[in-house]
Parts: structure tokens; C-alpha cells; sequence
């Protein structure tokens, strides 16, 4: 099966710095990359996406990159502020291929990411 | 519009106990999961019901069961608890399995298994 590897599990900065977190997975089937922002106690939310057929894909302050070949993508928040500081979870599926589905996710291990002020 | 709405939010078991993991959703979404985050392994899918009638196994099936009582619901049983099953659960839905559907989480149950 699918196997997601994130890197690095904790990250600090300084607010207005950017930061980079990344990932790598082993199926080349995969095609839909979903980034999840969770906060202490709270549920996972859907900050930023990318599909196979897309190589950057930005939303103001955060932006993902994919590359196929290398088979990681990563994501990159500029100007961080405190209030992005959370676990980060990037993720993989392999969409409608196959008949599966968007939702059936596979999920990297987290990245606690601590903006300091 | 309440999203995706769990329930209990938390619960204690004694090694043995059953129970079962409630999840409804109002956004007349097709597709259900079940999730359990445990630390530093982010994520892993347990079943999942791509639409109303069926379910399949996920990445850690063994030791659930689940039933897609309707649209709206889809639950998680656990027969005779262990403490490996000590983690939060994750109830998710999307809103069709071939589209552009990102998934909605609930809010989360907390579960401890003594």
C-alpha cells in the first residue's frame, strides 16, 4: 500500500519567516495531495490540495509544490504568524482511480510547527 | 448545518467492554470514514463507505465493525475493547468518491481503554 513519509516532525520559527515542510510517497498511482492544518484539541482542516496534473498550486500565504518524478511534495507558508502554529499533516489518495476514493487518505506523521512571536 | 457531528466526545472502557461510535452528517454527503489518530502516526483509515450500502476495510480494520445505517450515519463498533484501541477517532465525509470533494471531519472521540 501507499506510504507517506513527513519531514521534519517539529519546526520552529520566527514570526514573518517562512517555513517548509515535506513529504515523499511510494505509490506512483497517487494523484490527489491534500494539506490538513489541527489544532490542539481541535478536528483536522483542509487548508490547501494539489492533483497529479498540477505542479504549484498557491492560496495567499501558502502555497504546494508536487513533483512526480521525486514523488514528494511540500508545502510552504511565508509571513508565518503565531496563529499558524499547528500540526501540519500532509496526505495521499489515489482519487477515482480504480473506483476508490478521494477521502480513502493516507496521512504523514505530522509536523508540529511552533511560530514564535 | 451542523457538518459532521460525533458522538460521545469522550468515553472510558474496561478491556473487554463494547461500544459503539456514533457519526452523522447533514450535508448529504455519499462518502463516510472512520479514522483514529494515535501520536507521531498521524492518521490511519480504519473503513470507510464510499455510499449508502456499502463499506470497506481501511488501513486498520481488525478489532471494528461498521454499519451505514443510512445517509446520514455510519458507526463504528468495537466489539471487546483493547488498550491498543486507547486513541481519538475521526469520523469524515466527502461529498461524492469521484469528484472534487475534500473531507469534513468531526470534532473527534476521545477513547481510553483501561
Amino acid at each position: 500500500g501507499e506510504n507517506v513519509e513527513q519531514h521534519p516532525s517539529t519546526l520552529s520559527v520566527q514570526e514573518g519567516d517562512s517555513a517548509v515542510i515535506k513529504c515523499t510517497y511510494s505509490d506512483s498511482a497517487s494523484n490527489y495531495f491534500p494539506w490538513y492544518k489541527q489544532e490542539l484539541g481541535k478536528r483536522p482542516q483542509l487548508i490547501i490540495d494539489i492533483r497529479s496534473n498540477v505542479g504549484e498550486k498557491k492560496d495567499q500565504r501558502i502555497a504546494v509544490t508536487l513533483n512526480k518524478t521525486a514523488k514528494h511534495f511540500s508545502l510552504h507558508i511565508t509571513e508565518t504568524q503565531p496563529e499558524d502554529s499547528a500540526v501540519y499533516f500532509c496526505a495521499a489518495s489515489k482519487g477515482n482511480a480504480g473506483g476508490t476514493s478521494y477521502g480513502k487518505l493516507t496521512f504523514g506523521q505530522g509536523t508540529i510547527l511552533t511560530v514564535h512571536p | 448545518n451542523a457538518g459532521v457531528t460525533q458522538t460521545p466526545k469522550f468515553q472510558v472502557l474496561k478491556t473487554g467492554q463494547s461500544m459503539t461510535l456514533q457519526c452523522a452528517q447533514d450535508m448529504n454527503h455519499n462518502s463516510m470514514y472512520w479514522y483514529r489518530q494515535d501520536p507521531g502516526m498521524g492518521l490511519r483509515l480504519i473503513y470507510y463507505s464510499a455510499s449508502e450500502g456499502t463499506t470497506d476495510k481501511g488501513e486498520v480494520p481488525n478489532g471494528y465493525n461498521v454499519s451505514r445505517l443510512n445517509k446520514r450515519e455510519f458507526s463504528l463498533r468495537l466489539e471487546s475493547a483493547a488498550p491498543s484501541q486507547t486513541s481519538v477517532y475521526f469520523c469524515a465525509s466527502s461529498r461524492d468518491r469521484d469528484l472534487d470533494s475534500p473531507l469534513h471531519f468531526g470534532n473527534g472521540t476521545r477513547l481510553t481503554v483501561t
